[in-house]
């Protein structure tokens, strides 16, 4: 199976643009669909791009999502940051039948 | 609106068992996969195990296999986990989570509020 893999943490100020990446191990990053949830301290997660790039209902376009094959990576870019967006972000991929949802190492977002 | 309402969470000693229940609604319950994702302090998601709108093939974590087992009462709208044989590192909180697709593995579009578990 392959890992998803994180940064840490990203910081940026309110209004500013952040991108999150999250890279696979192993296997191209185009061979099974990338999802992304977003987790608000004390909450359950709640889904924000399936399908590498679209957007649930209710979901502000504000986050969008894209994967990159020359890097085999997935993105995440949140665009003009507000506080409420301070929360942990994490990527999910499906590996196989018997494996279906690989997390990513989650990323906190910190709003200046 | 889609309500995943899970309980059964607490306490429990080592080698002890646990069983978890998750009552769903506001969806045509046996139409969707379930799976249960945990989650340890201050940790990232590991997803648990899994199974089928209709009952059938339940799926698990490696670090879980031969001590989970995951089953739905589709009359009752609910998810259940068996746990057993419990260690210290099964000590999390522990989501329901709906699929989005009735065969799983697509992506997971509502979770419940989680029941913690601590094995001590």
């Amino acid at each position: 199976n392959f890992m998803l893999t994180q940064p840490h943490s990203v910081s940026e100020s309110p209004g500013k643009t952040v991108t999150i990446s999250c890279t696979r191990s192993s296997g191209p990053i185009a061979n099974n669909y990338v999802q992304w949830y977003q987790q608000r301290p004390g909450s359950p997660p709640t889904p924000l791009i399936y399908e590498d790039k679209y957007r649930p209902a209710g979901v502000p376009d504000r986050f969008s999502g894209s994967i990159d094959r020359s890097s085999n990576s997935a993105s995440l870019t949140i665009s003009g940051l507000k506080t409420e967006d301070e929360a942990d972000y994490y990527c999910q991929s499906y590996a196989d039948s018997d494996n279906p949802f690989v997390f990513g190492s989650g990323t906190k977002v910190t709003v200046l | 609106e889609v309500q995943l309402l899970e309980s059964g969470g607490g306490l429990v000693q080592p080698g002890g068992s646990l069983r978890l229940s998750c009552g769903a609604s506001g969806f045509t319950f046996s139409h969707y996969a379930m799976s249960w994702v945990r989650q340890t302090a201050g940790k990232g998601l590991e997803w648990v195990s899994s199974i089928s709108g209709s009952g059938g093939s339940p799926t698990y974590a490696d670090s879980v296999k031969g001590r989970f087992t995951i089953s739905r009462d589709n009359s009752n709208n609910t998810l259940h986990l068996q746990m057993s044989s419990l260690t210290a590192d099964d000590t999390a909180v522990y989501y329901c989570a709906k699929d989005a697709s009735e065969y799983g593995g697509y992506y997971l579009d509502y979770w419940g509020q989680g029941t913690p578990v601590t094995v001590s």
